[in-house]
């Protein structure tokens, strides 16, 4: 069984498309998050909630939006993507605090033409 | 940046041989954990130790943690094909701070 599940895997679209990826866990977790690892391997967290509440908001721009339906599902959306948002996306879960053994998702490989 | 730093950047080494990847951070810290990525993959997590052990042993994992010098080995021993991988330290504040990795590679 899948512990932490992203859709899509891969996901190339156009400048100035809007485009949501998710993420749902099975594992029973309070806290998920988002992280983004660029082309030389730097993962930096983007975002984080805990019970479906936002409790960590990194520098990221506007144009990037969680959203928690509930706590086994953490969702990204992002309007008119530019070529730098091309990364992989990935998505985390730990039982409760932050500090704690975090457990990732397969990952989502956004390429923007 | 508040980013850890990993040296080597990129190991490469026989299998049977033991690979060493240190790690340096620079604020204080509760835990500092190591993972693992295969190319292509999610992040795995090794190993957690807390701010007042010293040593930890997982299997062939060796981890060890001098918080006077802010920093942090991962020794594997007897490494094999399959422990090619990226290796990240990440320690925690308000959230997990990654370190830039290092890339091992062992040939059979």
């Amino acid at each position: 069984d899948t512990a932490v599940s992203q859709t899509p895997k891969y996901l190339v679209t156009q400048m100035g498309n809007d485009k949501s990826i998710k993420c749902e866990q099975n594992l029973g977790h309070d806290t998920m998050y988002w992280y983004k690892q660029d082309s030389k391997k730097f993962l930096k967290i983007m975002f984080s909630y805990n019970n479906k509440e936002l409790i960590i908001n990194e520098t990221v721009p506007n144009r990037f939006s969680p959203k928690s339906p509930d706590k086994a599902h953490l969702n990204l959306h992002i309007n008119s993507l530019e070529l730098g948002d091309s990364a992989v996306y990935f998505c985390a879960s730990s039982q409760e605090a932050v500090q704690e053994t975090q457990y990732f998702g397969p990952g989502t490989r956004l390429l923007v033409l | 940046s508040q980013q850890g730093e990993e040296d080597p950047q990129a190991l490469s080494i026989q299998e049977g041989e033991n690979a060493t990847m240190n790690c340096s951070y620079k604020t204080s810290i509760n835990n500092l954990q190591w993972y693992r990525q295969n190319s292509g993959r999610g992040l795995v997590h090794l190993i957690l130790i807390r701010s007042n052990e010293r040593e930890k042993h997982s299997g062939r994992l060796r981890v060890t943690l001098d918080t006077s010098k802010k920093s942090s080995s991962l020794l594997i021993t007897a490494s094999r094909a399959a422990d090619t991988a990226s290796y990240f330290c990440a320690t925690d504040a308000d959230k997990l701070i990654f370190g830039t990795g290092t890339r091992l590679q062992v040939f059979p």
